[in-house]
């Protein structure tokens, strides 16, 4: 089975900072993404990268940039945190094999920025 | 602009029913269109994907239907459990490049005895 892992279920930091969600896959997929989920407004898509070192926008970019040095990892990070980027971040990933490949998300890091 | 639509009310349902979630969308034809499940606390878990060419795909309990002209899929789960409570995304492919989706803000349903 297809595991997405992300570094921390919960973690609150303060308003400036800089945060780092990582995540890491374990079945050799091209693409990976960054999503925030908030009440209401369902699943919007921050980053995706369907390469090492390649990154493209999502929806909802602003306040967010992305890293992926290697295949099995993509990091999302907060360049200076602030409390309107409070929110529960998804990580998935997919094959780059053909359309249409489903998504394989990781539980999830709630993050609260006081 | 694009909008996938499901209904944000929470669907109740006793157990041994079915149960039928709706997923419309507007603006687009989409090659394809999934379906996941959500548990609280937990990432969306992958169900079904039905193609343009396909009026109907099943998963044992689960069926998909998809009607192109309508701009409509349909989810249903039959002999309801209480285990299926939960919260059930649709999503499309809106670029068809990269697995890219779009998804609904899902649906709750709750399975009662």
């Amino acid at each position: 089975d297809v595991k997405v892992t992300q570094s921390s279920r919960y973690l609150v930091k303060r308003t400036g900072e800089k945060v780092f969600l990582e995540c890491v896959q374990d079945m050799d997929h091209e693409n990976m993404f960054w999503y925030r989920q908030d009440p209401g407004l369902g699943l919007r898509l921050i980053y995706f990268s369907y390469d090492v070192k390649m990154k493209e926008k999502g929806d909802i970019p602003e306040g967010y940039s992305v890293s992926r040095e290697k295949k099995e990892r993509f990091s999302l990070i907060l360049e200076s945190a602030s409390t309107n980027q409070t929110s529960m971040y998804l990580c998935a990933s997919s094959t780059g094999t053909g359309k249409a490949q489903p998504q394989h998300f990781g539980d999830g890091t709630r993050l609260s920025i006081l | 602009s694009q909008k996938i639509e499901q209904n944000s009310e929470a669907l109740n349902i006793q157990e041994g029913k079915t149960a039928t979630l709706t997923c419309n969308y507007t603006n687009y034809s989409p090659a394809y269109l999934q379906w996941y499940r959500q548990d609280p606390g937990r990432g969306p878990v992958f169900l079904l994907l039905i193609r343009e060419n396909e009026k109907e795909k099943r998963k044992e309990r689960l069926k998909v239907t998809f009607d192109t002209t309508l701009k409509q899929s349909l989810f249903h789960i039959t002999a309801s459990q209480p285990a299926d409570s939960a919260t059930y995304l649709c999503a499309l492919d809106l670029t068809g490049t990269a697995s890219k989706l779009t998804f609904g803000t899902g649906t709750r349903l709750q399975v009662t005895l």
